[in-house]
């Protein structure tokens, strides 16, 4: 099955640093998205890209679809205490006559910011 | 209203028991889910139901079983679980376009399961 590499695994930043991860497929994928889990909480939608080579800004964010569609990445600018979490991308398939429903997730990046 | 409500949202059961986790949206989605979360680990797709019609069961154990009652209610029902079934189990919604699901979920709390 399709699998995605995310990394990296974790990052310690001081508040007010840039962050930047990346996800990468062995296969193609037709849309790709950003997701952000809280602890206690379920995951939030940040970002969702559907052509290859587009760049999207969500406020501090801006995130990626690769030109090869194998790819994505995420940006966070100027940290803040508050982007604490695991982000997870995600791809999805969509293929004729076929369910479009299943979401490849990434494994996580947990990212811890320092006041 | 852009939420999907989760309950309960801790559960504590016994191998012998049987519980239900519900779930509820009424952002007009056709689309629900049942996801299976282990700590620091991404979703795990458990079941799909499309138009309240089960449209994807990822060969998860008879000892869970979903109920989409109507569009907007989604129900995991859970008998003779294991301690390896503790977990978070998460509920989503999506819209379903005439081009197909936008594969944006919206994701509920979850509800934290613990097994005895």
């Amino acid at each position: 099955g399709q699998q995605l590499n995310q990394s990296p695994q974790s990052m310690f930043i001081q508040e007010g640093e840039d962050v930047s991860m990346n996800c990468t497929s062995s296969s193609i994928f037709n849309t790709w998205l950003w997701y952000k889990q809280e602890p206690g909480e379920g995951p939030v939608l940040l970002i969702a890209l559907y052509k290859a080579g587009e760049l999207t800004s969500n406020g501090r964010l801006t995130a990626q679809f690769g030109i090869t569609r194998k790819d994505s990445f995420l940006n966070i600018s100027a940290s803040i205490p508050s982007d604490v979490g695991i982000y997870f991308c995600a791809g999805q398939l969509t293929s004729r006559g076929g369910s479009n429903y299943k979401l490849t997730f990434g494994k996580g990046t947990l990212l811890t910011v320092n006041p | 209203d852009t939420e999907v409500t989760q309950t309960p949202k801790h559960l504590v059961m016994g191998m012998t028991n049987k519980k239900s986790l519900k779930c509820e949206q009424h952002m007009g989605h056709r689309a629900m889910y049942w996801y299976k979360q282990k700590a620091k680990k991404p979703p795990e797709l458990m079941f799909v139901y499309s138009y309240e019609k089960l449209s994807i069961n990822e060969s998860v154990p008879s000892r869970f079983s979903p109920e989409c009652p109507n569009s907007s209610l989604l129900n995991l029902h859970l008998h003779a679980l294991q301690p390896e079934d503790s977990a978070l189990y998460l509920c989503a919604s999506s819209q379903v376009k005439t081009s197909g699901n936008t594969g944006e979920l919206f994701f509920g709390e979850g509800s934290r399961l613990t097994v005895l």
